[in-house]
């Protein structure tokens, strides 16, 4: 079985500070994980994913993630917030061992204030 | 320009009127997946298609159909829409099936702008 969680419904960030937004996860093999963004009616964006290797993931518009395998966690982080980072984001998982798609997290709206 | 063109954007219907949303990508993606997005509850997947003529169910197929007569479309279809149907829709595609290992197998999704059903 795949799940993941978002425990966070709402993170709010002045501009300029740094913005970590929670993912953890549970597989029972090893994990493929995603971050997606999602801006006001549109569809979702792929930001970036962990597939193996560095635990560090570098991503599109300066975001970045952390692999934890010992916690479980799969953190998206960014140094510096842009006011225009404002969107719902969105976590997945997918378990290496089985025949399932991904699963999505159940999403945390980012807001960034000016 | 690359992408997966939803219609319609917007539907409002009444219960048990048939209704098709369509779903076409122009970038000869094998894979094809449904999903519906609902508040608190994030993306969930309905059914997926791993190639022509292959469909498969989800994880909440219950009153909805989808066909891949076209390697370019994935139409899906509520027979007899109900209250409980009423969401937000999104279509997805990407070059691979996310099934298996390796990289080829996590290929990043590719997802329409979404259609928003509502079943009155």
């Amino acid at each position: 079985a795949q799940s993941v969680a978002q425990p966070e419904d709402q993170v709010n960030v002045a501009e300029g500070n740094p913005l970590t937004v929670k993912c953890t996860y549970s597989v029972s093999g090893n994990p493929y994980l995603f971050w997606y963004v999602q801006y006001p009616n549109r569809g979702l964006q792929f930001l970036l994913k962990y597939i193996t290797g560095d635990n560090l993931v570098k991503g599109s518009y300066g975001f970045e993630a952390e692999f934890n395998k010992s916690q479980t966690s799969f953190h998206l982080k960014k140094p510096s917030a842009l006011v225009s980072d404002s969107a719902l984001y969105f976590c997945a998982v997918r378990d290496d061992t089985g025949r399932r798609a991904l699963t999505f997290g159940s999403g945390t709206r980012l807001q960034v204030q000016p | 320009e690359a992408q997966v063109t939803q219609n319609p954007r917007y539907l409002i219907t009444v219960t048990g009127k048939k209704l098709t949303v369509t779903c076409s990508q122009n970038m000869n993606h094998e894979y094809m997946s449904w999903y519906r997005q609902d508040p608190g509850l994030g993306l969930r997947q309905i059914y997926y298609s791993m190639n022509v003529e292959v469909t498969d169910k989800g994880d909440v197929p219950e009153g909805y159909k989808v066909s891949r007569k076209e390697k370019r479309n994935f139409p899906l279809i509520l027979e007899s829409p109900s209250p409980n149907q009423t969401s937000l829709y999104f279509c997805a595609s990407s070059l691979y099936p996310p099934h298996g290992q390796g990289a080829f197998s996590n290929q990043p999704q590719h997802f329409g702008d979404g259609t928003r059903l509502s079943i009155l």
